[in-house]
Order: structure tokens, then C-alpha cells, then sequence
């Protein structure tokens, strides 16, 4: 199983609403990653996970939470966003080979997120 | 910024020909990565070159890298409308943190 999924596909939201995506994969990578992009621009590095625990954060604000219950699964809870939030936001995962190398990263879809 | 430059930004050619683009980088590496997207979906990884490499093959895709002008380049030979997407580098400078490039806009016209 080399798939990485997110749910859901497509969100709308206002921006007093609670919500959350999630990201799931099955290879037994130990890192995990969101990134947020916009249209027509590359994706933004967010989070990343090593091992479950918070490793980087990019100076996101704290509307959006990351979370990672297990190795396989890493959610995004958002909290009181803004339209300029609008974007896809895509995870990925790797292997954490570590030692100063980077891994190849496999993404899922993407979440489309609406900010009304 | 680390995020490399990549030219051209958009790119149209007829089917059959071959497509070529760039991407320059400012930090060394460890390697440097290609991933495609296709409209509004997500990244998938090509190939992946690394530091001490300076050529490498996959099917009708060939890469260059050059550590000393920090440049890579992406050849598509034989190019198909299935070929139109988006195309990224990504160089990897330290664990578990890819830094995309601008990205060239390949379409491929039938």
C-alpha cells in the first residue's frame, strides 16, 4: 500500500467553525507532513512529525493545531480561520532515514478548504 | 529564501517533443527531487538525484544536476498530453525538509 488519504476532499467553513482534517498511510513511514499551498504557488512546509512528535513548525499560527495520534494517522484541527486560509492542504509522509538525508515524501490529494 | 527558481515558469510544446526545464537553488544539498501535479491534486515524486550524482534516468525522464552552478535540469522526451501538469524540484538540505521550487506549468497540446 504506497497511498497516502485525506478526508475530506473538499471543506467550507466560516470562520467561527471548529473543524478538522485528517491524513492516514500504511507504509510504515515514520514521518508525516502537512503542507498548505496556494493556487498557481508551490506548497508551504506547516508541520512535521518524526516518530509522533513535533519536530518543525514553520511559524504557523495557532488557529490551525497539529495533531498525530499514531504513526499512521496525523490530523489538522482548525479553530477560527480566515479567508486568506483558503487553499489545498496537502500531507505527506516518509520514511525517516534521518542522518541529515532527505527522504522521498509521498502526498495524498489534498483537502480543499473554503473560508467563508 | 531557500526555495529554488525554476524557468521556464510556463511551457507549451507539441506532442512528441521533448520538454526541458530548470530549476536553481541557493543552499547545498543533500539532493534534489522532481515531483509533477496534476491541476488541484496532489505531488507525485519522479525521481530524486542526489548530491554526487550528476545524471539520472527514468523512462522518458532524464535529470541533470550540477552542485557547482547549483542547477538541475528535467528532460521529458517524447512528450504526451497525459504530460501536462505542474512541475517541481525539491531540495533536500537537511532531514525531513523539502523546499519546493517555483514550479514550471508544462502543457502538452494534442
Amino acid at each position: 500500500d504506497t497511498e497516502v488519504t485525506q478526508t475530506p476532499k473538499h471543506l467550507v467553513m466560516g470562520m467561527t467553525n471548529k473543524k478538522s482534517l485528517k491524513c492516514e498511510q500504511h507504509m510504515g513511514h515514520r514521518a508525516m507532513y502537512w503542507y498548505k499551498q496556494k493556487a498557481k504557488k508551490p506548497p508551504e512546509l506547516m508541520f512535521v512529525y518524526s516518530y509522533e512528535k513535533l519536530s518543525i513548525n514553520e511559524s504557523v499560527p495557532s488557529r490551525f493545531s497539529p495533531e498525530c495520534p499514531n504513526s499512521s494517522l496525523l490530523n489538522l484541527h482548525l479553530h477560527a480561520l480566515q479567508p486568506e486560509d483558503s487553499a489545498l492542504y496537502l500531507c505527506a509522509s516518509s520514511q525517516d532515514t534521518g542522518h541529515s538525508y532527505t527522504d522521498t515524501q509521498y502526498f495524498g490529494p489534498g483537502t480543499r478548504l473554503t473560508v467563508l | 529564501s531557500q526555495q529554488g527558481e525554476e524557468d521556464p515558469q510556463a511551457l507549451s510544446i507539441q506532442e512528441g517533443e521533448n520538454a526541458t526545464m530548470n530549476c536553481s537553488y541557493k543552499t547545498s544539498i543533500n539532493n534534489l527531487q522532481w515531483y509533477r501535479q496534476n491541476s488541484g491534486r496532489g505531488l507525485v515524486h519522479l525521481i530524486l538525484i542526489r548530491s554526487n550524482e550528476r545524471e539520472k534516468h527514468s523512462g522518458r525522464l532524464r535529470v541533470t544536476l550540477d552542485t557547482s552552478k547549483k542547477s538541475s535540469s528535467l528532460l521529458i522526451t517524447a512528450s504526451r498530453a497525459a504530460d501536462t501538469a505542474s512541475y517541481f524540484c525539491a531540495t533536500g538540505v537537511r532531514a525531513n525538509n523539502l523546499f519546493f521550487g517555483t514550479g514550471t506549468r508544462l502543457t502538452v497540446i494534442p
